[in-house]
């Protein structure tokens, strides 16, 4: 079956530094690739998408790019913010558009 | 305001009572989702609902019980529930193809006691 693996946090960096969050994934055929983030006390928010290897998904200053020859799926920001403390979840799609499967999370706590 | 509304928020029962979930989305998404997040674990998807149809059933105790009466409301009726049941469950939807992603709700944070 599929599967997402993902650095265990919590990742802890002061403002300004670089983050990059880890993932991999197990998938058959040619999968779409999420990051999600959540606030707390929130749901989770989709932060960035890529749909075929190759492309590079980006916004609020994250980037990943789907990998397929490392089947992976790594977040960077070049400039962390104290408001991106939240929890990062990777996340994949199956062929079909009907199953998301998640990682584990990772937590990201930026101190000033 | 995600697209997708929980209510309510926060719920505390005992377990004896009989309480419901409710999620709304008018995204006109086809396909409905009950996931549930529980303090350090990942998230186990729980049921899926495509055009009102449930899909997936993963395993998930009769003590939960969904419903998906058309395309833009699904309900989590819960009965006898355990302490261990206690978590935050999200209620997501999603149109039914590879290029979109999931919207989830703020979810309901559900204590047993």
């Amino acid at each position: 079956g599929n599967s997402v693996t993902q650095m265990e946090g919590p990742v802890t960096l002061s403002e300004e530094a670089f983050l990059t969050i880890n993932c991999t994934y197990t998938a058959t055929g040619y999968p779409s690739l999420f990051w999600y983030v959540q606030y707390p006390g929130e749901g989770l928010q989709l932060l960035l998408k890529a749909t075929k290897a190759d492309d590079k998904g980006s916004n609020k200053g994250f980037e990943a790019t789907y990998r397929k020859e490392t089947t992976s799926f790594h977040l960077e920001k070049g400039s962390v913010q104290v408001s991106d403390s939240a929890v990062y979840f990777c996340a994949l799609l199956n062929n079909a558009g009907n199953m998301l499967t998640f990682g584990g999370g990772t937590r990201l706590m930026v101190k000033p | 305001e995600t697209g997708v509304t929980q209510t309510p928020r926060h719920l505390v029962m005992g377990m004896t009572n009989k309480k419901s979930l409710k999620c709304e989305q008018h995204l006109g998404h086809n396909a409905m989702y009950w996931y549930k997040q529980s303090a350090k674990k990942p998230l186990e998807l729980m049921f899926v609902y495509s055009l009102e149809e449930r899909v997936e059933n993963n395993s998930v105790p009769s003590r939960f019980s969904p419903e998906c009466p058309n395309s833009s409301h699904l309900f989590l009726h819960l009965h006898t529930l355990q302490p261990e049941d206690s978590a935050l469950y999200l209620c997501a939807s999603s149109q039914d193809n590879r290029q979109g992603g999931y919207t989830f709700g703020s979810g309901t944070r559900l204590t047993v006691v």
